[in-house]
C-alpha cells in the first residue's frame, strides 16, 4: 500500500462552485500534514498546513480525520485561478522526509 | 527574503554524460532536499542533506549522489545518464528538520536526456 494515496481526478467543477477532496494515508502515527498545489510544469507551493483541529485559509478548508487516515482539502467559490493539482504531503514517524501522494487535479471553467 | 534557488533552468544531456544541478536554500535554513519529478508523475524523494551531511536517501541508483556546502547550498550530481532521468529535478529547503516544518520549493531544473 502506497503511503500517501489521492483521487487523481480530474475534477472539473464551474467557477464558484465548492470542490472537495481526500487523500489517505497509511501510516496511522503520521503526525504533520500538508496541502502543496502544483501548476502545470512549476513548482509545488505549500498551501496550508493541516492541523488536528482543521484550519481555514480564505476559501480554503483543511480538516485531519485520524480515525479514518484521511485529510480533506474544500475548496469554496471556486476561481479559474484555482486549477491546478492538489498535492497530499504527509511526515511519517521517524522518517526525515515527506512523502507526497500522486495529487489530485482540479479544472475550474468559467 | 529570498527563495529557494536553483540552476540551471534547463539542461539538455545525452546519454552517458554526468551532470550537476545546484540550489541554495532560502536563508536560515539547514536542511535541503531533492526530488525527481518525471513527467506527469508524482515527486520522487531523492536526497535529504542536513548541516553538511546525508541523513536519508531515497531509492535511487548511487549515480544520484551530492553532497552540501558549509554555507548550506546543495548540489545534486547525476552520473551516466539514462534516458529515464529526464525529469524536473526540485530542491527544496526546510528550516532545521522538524516534522511539523514544511518544505519550501525552488523553481526546478528540467533535465532532458536526448
Amino acid at each position: 500500500r502506497k503511503e500517501v494515496e489521492q483521487d487523481p481526478g480530474p475534477f472539473n467543477v464551474p467557477e464558484g462552485a465548492t470542490v472537495a477532496f481526500n487523500c489517505t494515508y497509511s501510516n496511522s502515527a503520521s503526525q504533520s500534514f500538508f496541502w502543496y498545489r502544483q501548476d502545470c510544469r512549476k513548482e509545488p507551493k505549500l498551501l496550508m498546513s493541516v492541523y488536528s483541529s482543521g484550519n481555514e485559509d480564505g476559501r480554503f478548508t483543511a480538516q485531519l480525520n485520524r480515525a479514518s487516515q484521511y485529510i480533506s482539502l474544500l475548496i469554496r467559490d471556486s476561481k479559474l485561478s484555482d486549477s491546478a493539482t492538489y498535492l497530499c504531503v504527509v511526515n511519517p514517524p521517524g522518517d526525515y522526509k515527506l512523502s507526497f501522494g500522486a495529487g489530485t487535479t482540479v479544472t475550474v471553467r468559467a | 527574503e529570498a527563495g529557494v534557488t536553483q540552476s540551471p533552468t534547463h539542461l539538455i544531456k545525452t546519454r552517458g554524460q554526468q551532470v550537476t544541478l545546484r540550489c541554495s536554500p532560502i536563508s536560515g535554513h539547514t536542511s535541503v532536499y531533492w526530488y525527481q519529478q518525471a513527467l506527469g508523475l508524482g515527486l520522487q524523494f531523492l536526497l535529504w542533506y542536513d548541516e553538511g551531511e546525508e541523513r536519508n536517501r531515497g531509492n535511487f541508483p548511487p549515480r544520484f549522489s551530492g553532497r552540501q556546502f558549509p554555507n548550506y547550498s546543495s548540489e545534486l550530481n547525476v552520473n551516466a545518464l539514462e534516458l529515464e532521468d529526464s525529469a524536473l529535478y526540485l530542491c527544496a529547503s526546510s528550516q532545521i528538520y522538524r516534522g511539523d516544518q514544511p518544505q519550501h520549493f525552488g523553481d526546478g531544473t528540467r533535465l532532458s536526456i536526448l
